[in-house]
């Protein structure tokens, strides 16, 4: 089975600071990747996604990630974060079974910017 | 606005009970996913249903069940809660075949 490790559970950063997420799977074979952001008191929301193609992903919001396959890795990247940027960060993998997907998460990162 | 709704938002129930959580997909979506997040954790698949049967299930006891209904909604509901039930419930539906999923805000569950 897959699994998604997440190494920073807790960063707390300044704003205009740089941002780099950790994000490590398990699965060797072809994969689906995703960063989900959580606002506090909202609903997951997909930051971006990698599916095939350029490993630099750009996605919403100023935020990019970089797929390393030979590393299993998908770290999140954000040049310089605002204090809106505050929320928990979950990196995530998808797993097709019988034509239908699954997600499976890594356990999140709490993030908070000091205004 | 999520395209999902669920509901209820927030619920408390006692040890022993029995619990239904409800779940209207995005309009045009099939396919409803259930997650289990406890606090400081990543969501944990429970289980998927598409035209109205269980597709895929993780690794959650029996005691957790679903249903889906014609109109692509379902529910979740789960027997006898232990104290560790206590979690936030998120749905999210899909399209089968494609990987989109759009989540919902979630039921917060306590269990006392």
């Amino acid at each position: 089975a897959q699994s998604v490790s997440q190494h920073n559970h807790h960063v707390i950063l300044s704003e205009a600071a740089s941002l780099e997420l950790g994000c490590n799977y398990s699965y060797g074979g072809t994969v689906n990747l995703f960063w989900y952001v959580q606002y506090p008191g909202q609903h997951l929301q997909l930051l971006l996604k990698y599916f095939s193609g350029d490993p630099l992903v750009k996605g919403i919001k100023g935020f990019e990630a970089e797929f390393i396959k030979s590393k299993f890795s998908f770290n999140l990247r954000k040049p310089s974060v605002q204090w809106s940027d505050t929320a928990e960060y979950f990196c995530a993998v998808n797993e097709r079974t019988s034509g239908t997907y699954k997600y499976i998460f890594g356990t999140g990162t709490r993030l908070k910017v000091l205004a | 606005d999520a395209g999902v709704t669920q509901s209820p938002t927030h619920l408390i129930k006692t040890r022993g009970q029995q619990v239904t959580l409800r779940c209207s997909p995005k309009s045009g979506h099939d396919t409803v996913s259930w997650y289990q997040q406890a606090l400081g954790q990543g969501p944990q698949f429970i289980f998927q249903y598409y035209e109205e049967e269980e597709r895929q299930r993780g690794n959650f006891p029996d005691r957790f069940s679903g249903h889906q209904f014609p109109n692509y909604s379902s529910e979740l509901n789960v027997n006898a809660l232990l104290l560790g039930d206590s979690a936030l419930y998120l749905c999210a539906s899909s399209l089968v075949g494609r990987d989109g999923y759009t989540f919902g805000s979630g039921t917060r569950l306590t269990v006392v």
